[in-house]
């Protein structure tokens, strides 16, 4: 079973609109961590925003912050006022405590439209 | 230097030659990892190191092998590719285990093999 799921492959976006991408998740572990990603058409992967399990806040980050819905296992991206650079792919991941590795969704490819 | 490093950013081969990534990392991390990143496909883990040994190799086939020589240095020697084996390579670094350590990644090297 996928661990990681992003449901979304594409999405277009109104530049200066508010964007979710969507990441559920799937673990039996208590102590975990949440991660996205973001890659450009460069390929580099830039790591965006943090999630703690145990936390009880939402993290933010600037224009991004992550809406953890720990019940649903849910951990959507949020980016407000969309810029035409904010179009790349984004991943969402996961990390269980004991584990030397992320785990990651396949990914959804965010079209900022000018 | 800072953060993550990869040598060469594009590399292009033929079936019989041998080439080999380098990954340097600046972080102080103790664990490195090599994913492949297919043109439509999901990033794939290909080998994980944790404290220079490594405890993931994700069935990848013998014509990729790795070598850790130290926490900060990780190499994918490569040889008789198949052209399928064409992608972006990426390395990342991050403390071993512990839900809350994110992975810095390198910006890739992009493998054309003819």
């Amino acid at each position: 079973a996928q661990k990681i799921t992003q449901t979304q492959p594409g999405m277009f976006v109104q530049e200066k609109e508010a964007v979710t991408l969507d990441c559920t998740y799937d673990t039996s572990d208590q102590s975990y961590g949440l991660f996205w990603y973001k890659q450009p058409s460069s390929g580099e992967m830039i790591f965006l925003i943090y999630q703690g399990s145990y936390d009880e806040q939402n993290a933010t980050e600037g224009r991004y912050s992550l809406n953890f819905q720990k019940a649903r296992k849910s951990a959507n991206l949020v980016i407000s006022a969309s810029q035409l650079g904010d179009s790349a792919m984004y991943f969402c991941a996961m990390r269980e405590d004991d584990d030397d590795k992320i785990i990651f969704g396949k990914g959804t490819r965010l079209h900022i439209l000018p | 230097e800072t953060g993550v490093t990869q040598t060469p950013r594009h590399l292009v081969m033929g079936m019989t030659n041998k080439k080999s990534l380098k990954c340097e990392q600046h972080l102080g991390h103790n664990a490195m990892y090599w994913y492949k990143q297919s043109a439509k496909k999901p990033l794939e883990l290909m080998f994980v190191y944790s404290l220079e040994e490594r405890v993931e190799n994700n069935s990848v086939p013998s014509r990729f092998s790795p070598e850790c020589p130290n926490s900060s240095h990780l190499f994918l020697h490569l040889h008789t590719l198949q052209p399928e084996d064409s992608a972006l390579y990426l390395c990342a670094s991050s403390q071993a285990s512990g839900g809350y350590n994110e992975q810095f990644f390198g910006p890739g090297t992009r493998l054309t093999v003819l």
